[in-house]
């Protein structure tokens, strides 16, 4: 099992359609989780940051955790070809160097 | 700088060649991460600093690699004896102090190719 587990995709939804992406951890103890959007050559430029349980929102995007089901989700409303992207769902190691264990992301296919 | 700086942004060489990579992370950040990323897939850690120390190298997949930090600041991670599998986007993250809280941001990564 991988540690962190994403759907690879491609995920495709109309323009101003809500994107729902989605992601599994199997380290109970971790403490912080990221969502990272990569462009094709391009790095990954941090997106969202939750730490809590719930919701997170930020303009268009919002992220969801829950801990007891070992699940974080990352939320496009009004999506637009500009977000077509792979997404990295990120956590952060409880016992070690705050390394992140990436997923191998979710590619995000916005049509016109 | 305003973000995390590598050089070169690309590097192609032969197998067996030395190859050397750099990393300037933000300002004041205390923390630095090298990953790789090879094609198609997620990120892989590779070493963690805090200051000039390692406390983390887990991730190195060999005794080829090597990486040292001086200064508190820029980062060099060594690869001897190249082989074609290293073959991959060498991407390095800074971070503020280390916390597991604070989220890492990276550079725009070296492209390396192993003929």
């Amino acid at each position: 099992q991988k540690e962190v587990e994403q759907n690879s995709g491609p995920l495709s939804v109309p323009e101003g359609a809500i994107a729902s992406l989605n992601c599994t951890y199997s380290d109970r103890v971790s403490q912080s989780f990221f969502w990272y959007r990569q462009y094709s050559g391009k790095s990954p430029e941090l997106i969202m940051s939750i730490y809590s349980n719930g919701d997170k929102e930020d303009g268009r995007f919002t992220a969801q955790l829950n801990k007891a089901s070992q699940y974080v989700s990352l939320l496009i409303r009004d999506s637009q070809p500009s977000d077509s992207a792979t997404y990295l769902c990120a956590v952060n190691k409880a016992d070690s160097s705050y390394k992140l264990i990436f997923g191998s992301g979710t590619r995000l296919l916005v049509r016109p | 700088g305003a973000g995390v700086s590598q050089s070169p942004s690309n590097k192609v060489t032969e197998k067996g060649k030395d190859v050397e990579l750099r990393c300037d992370p933000i300002s004041g950040h205390t923390a630095l991460y090298w990953y790789r990323q090879s094609l198609g897939q997620g990120l892989e850690f590779l070493i963690y600093f805090q200051g000039n120390s390692a406390p983390d190298k887990s991730g190195l997949p060999s005794d080829r690699f090597s990486a040292e930090r001086t200064g508190g600041s820029v980062s060099t991670l060594t690869i001897q004896r190249t082989q074609q599998e290293d073959s991959a986007v060498y991407l390095c993250a800074s971070s503020f102090k280390g916390i597991d809280n604070q989220p890492q941001h990276f550079g725009d990564g070296t492209r390396l190719s192993i003929l």
